[in-house]
């Protein structure tokens, strides 16, 4: 256990249905971050908050896709009208503060899209 | 653009074998790097990481690593393998900004034949 909680850990969906991904970072981490894994490639940055607000969004995040940290807490990933190019691992990863520098990533939530 | 290339995509040892993987980094400003390792059916973790200093950091697990400025390169090296260390290896490279945004490279899958 990492201590950034991450669920569900695997999601079956067909396409055109929308998911829900949450995490839940160490409590003292006030920046939360969301990359997305491939098979072959290693994770890429998606969007990142720091406490409830949401700082970056990633050219790799379409508007199928939002994510909400609504009380600087626990953090949702939605994505809407789900295709086969969104099957992925979907990681959460926090960090101590703004410029700690160093990330602890969550066991991921596993998206397939049929 | 901002990148990470990981140079070798699958490495194949035998244990006691000595271990360097490559990476090299794309921008020539001040960067913050790292090394994290994914062992089978993990999380990533954080091997090690270079801010500043030393060039040559040691992180755990007997491994290490040497920032060369002038070759843009952050090589992991470990003299003496075990079959414990077959995983994928990241490196990554924050860039600096006001996000801490980690970019990584494609990784190394690591399999070492006992």
């Amino acid at each position: 256990d990492t201590g950034v909680s991450q669920n569900p850990r695997h999601k079956i969906t067909k396409r055109g249905q929308n998911v829900t991904f949450r995490c839940d970072p160490i409590s003292e981490h006030n920046r939360l971050y969301w990359y997305r894994q491939t098979l072959g490639q290693g994770p890429e940055f998606l969007t990142y908050f720091q406490n409830e607000a949401q700082l970056e969004k990633s050219r790799l995040l379409s508007d199928r896709f939002s994510a909400e940290r609504p009380k600087g807490s626990f953090s949702t990933l939605e994505i809407q009208r789900t295709e086969q190019g969104d099957s992925a691992m979907y990681l959460c990863a926090s960090e101590v503060r703004a410029g700690a520098n160093v990330l602890t990533f969550g066991a991921g939530s596993r998206l397939t899209v049929l | 653009a901002q990148s990470v290339s990981q140079h070798n995509h699958h490495v194949i040892l035998s244990e006691a074998a000595s271990l360097e993987l490559g990476c090299n980094y794309s921008y020539g400003g001040t960067v913050n790097l790292f090394w994290y390792v994914q062992y089978p059916g993990q999380h990533l973790q954080l091997l090690l990481k270079y801010f500043s200093g030393d060039p040559l950091v040691k992180g755990i697990k007997g491994f290490e690593a040497e920032f060369i400025k002038s070759k843009f390169s952050f090589n992991l090296r470990k003299p003496s393998v075990q079959w414990s260390d077959t995983a994928e290896y990241f490196c990554a490279v924050n860039y600096g900004g006001a996000t801490n945004k980690l970019i990584f490279g494609t990784g190394t899958l690591l399999a070492v034949q006992p």
